[in-house]
């Protein structure tokens, strides 16, 4: 199984500054067509996930612009360029290249 | 409005079985798949299954294989997901994503939307 590991764990951040979220995975998830396959959820306190980013960097329909997406292989982010009060809640981050998906153990992220 | 809308909670005994459904509506239902994703109490995101209601391809992790059996019923737009021989480590929160890849990436796995889950406790 691939392994998703997320850091930190945990995240204090002041509204309106910028946050970041790692995300390293045991393989690399750079597939032959040239995508990485690597999604960010964020899931808000007693809701089910959202897809925030898919491919690594393609923006979810509806997400704000100040959310996005970067890296390849085995390296990923997620910054969220200034925070505000309803991003609080926990990001995961998810490989969909091969089965069983699995996940990050999750970054809270708390103002 | 695209959504699933998932079947009420459950209490089930040690060594029965439960069965969850997802009801899709909004969209043509045949066209995408349906994943199964699970989380326990206070814990993290862990994947089950997936079903395409029009092929029929489907697929179970590994560790549930065996135990986790996931129908459709094409009629009422509706997936289920069976998981038998429960134990205390089942209880958890079960929720249903359709893959939004399907039509025009297939295989890309994201999903989007998520059922609001059905929360699963097996206790004696």
């Amino acid at each position: 199984d691939i392994l998703m590991t997320q850091s930190p764990l945990s995240l204090p951040v002041t509204p309106g500054e910028p946050a970041s979220i790692s995300c390293r995975s045991s393989q690399s998830l750079l597939n032959s067509d040239g995508y990485n396959y690597l999604d960010w959820y964020l899931q808000k306190p007693g809701q089910p996930p959202q897809l925030l980013i898919y491919l690594a960097s393609s923006r979810a329909s509806g997400v704000p612009d100040r959310f996005s997406g970067s890296g390849s292989g085995t390296d990923f982010t997620l910054k969220i360029r200034r925070v505000e009060a309803e991003d609080v809640g926990v990001y995961y981050c998810m490989q969909g290249l091969q089965t069983p998906y699995t996940f990050g153990q999750g970054t809270k992220l708390k103002i | 409005q695209e959504q699933l809308v998932q079947s009420g909670a459950e209490v089930k005994k040690p060594g029965a079985s439960v069965k969850v459904s997802c009801q899709a509506s909004g969209y043509n239902f045949m066209d995408y798949y349906i994943h199964w994703v699970r989380q326990a109490p206070g814990q993290g995101l862990e994947w089950v299954a997936f079903i395409s209601p029009k092929s029929g391809d489907a697929k179970t992790a590994q560790r549930f294989q065996g135990r986790v059996t996931v129908t459709w019923d094409i009629s009422i737009n509706t997936v289920y997901m069976e998981l038998s021989s429960l134990r205390s480590d089942d209880t958890a929160v079960y929720f249903c994503a359709r893959d939004e890849s399907s039509m025009l990436f297939p295989g890309g796995n994201w999903f989007a939307p998520w059922g609001q889950g059905t929360l699963v406790t097996v206790s004696s």
